[in-house]
């Protein structure tokens, strides 16, 4: 059975850090893995998908990795901003018909101004 | 394109009524699902639909009824409402097969009294 597991639970930093954000799984045989964003409230918000033939993707500030022969995928986000605060939720796709994601719990990130 | 819509936003139930929660979306995906959140256990697969017709269960499927008329609608149906179905429910869509990215809707909150 695959689990997602995502480290740190919580983050808080200041402004204009660098930080990375922890993915982990423990099947490897993926066809994907996507990075989401959660906003208390509201729904899953796509930043960015790797396949899994991929080893990177970036959108803007953000770069995430996938390391699928390890079971890791990383998050980078340059210079963070309040506006990032949010939870960060990964998941990854197994094969299968039914396209099923299996999701990590997240990680809650707090940027103070 | 307004993408994954979901009706109503929130919504109180006493034990044992029942209800539709509404999801539509106008990007012509073939595959459409649907995930509860709860706090702890993450998202869990509740149904899912990879064409108009075509229906199938998730993980967590009891309880719960979908059909498929149409490619821009997947409505879930609760039959007899339990305290254990309060959770916030997410419908999903994407282009069918492995390599396609999924987008979410807002969400409804579901009580159950």
């Amino acid at each position: 059975k695959q689990e997602v597991t995502q480290i740190p639970a919580a983050l808080s930093v200041p402004e204009g850090e660098n930080l990375v954000l922890n993915c982990s799984f423990t099947d490897s045989a993926i066809y994907n893995l996507q990075w989401f964003r959660q906003d208390p409230g509201k729904g899953l918000t796509s930043l960015l998908l790797i396949q899994s033939s991929q080893r990177e993707q970036t959108s803007g500030r953000l770069n995430a990795s996938l390391d699928k022969s390890s079971g890791r995928s990383t998050l980078y986000i340059a210079a963070s901003q309040p506006g990032d605060s949010a939870t960060y939720l990964c998941a990854v796709m197994r094969g299968g018909s039914n396209y099923k994601l299996t999701f990590g719990k997240g990680t809650l990130l707090t940027v103070n101004p | 394109n307004a993408g994954v819509t979901q009706t109503p936003k929130f919504q109180v139930l006493k034990t044992g009524q029942s209800m539709t929660l509404q999801c539509a979306q106008d990007m012509n995906h073939e595959y459409m699902s649907w995930y509860r959140q709860d706090p702890g256990m993450g998202l869990r697969l509740i149904h899912y639909s990879v064409g108009a017709g075509i229906t199938d269960q998730g993980e967590v499927p009891n309880g719960y009824n979908v059909s498929r008329s149409t490619t821009e609608d997947f409505p879930l149906r609760l039959l007899s409402a339990a305290p254990s179905q309060t959770s916030v429910y997410f419908c999903a869509s994407g282009l069918a097969g492995p390599y396609n990215e999924q987008f979410f809707g807002p969400g409804t909150r579901l009580t159950v009294l």
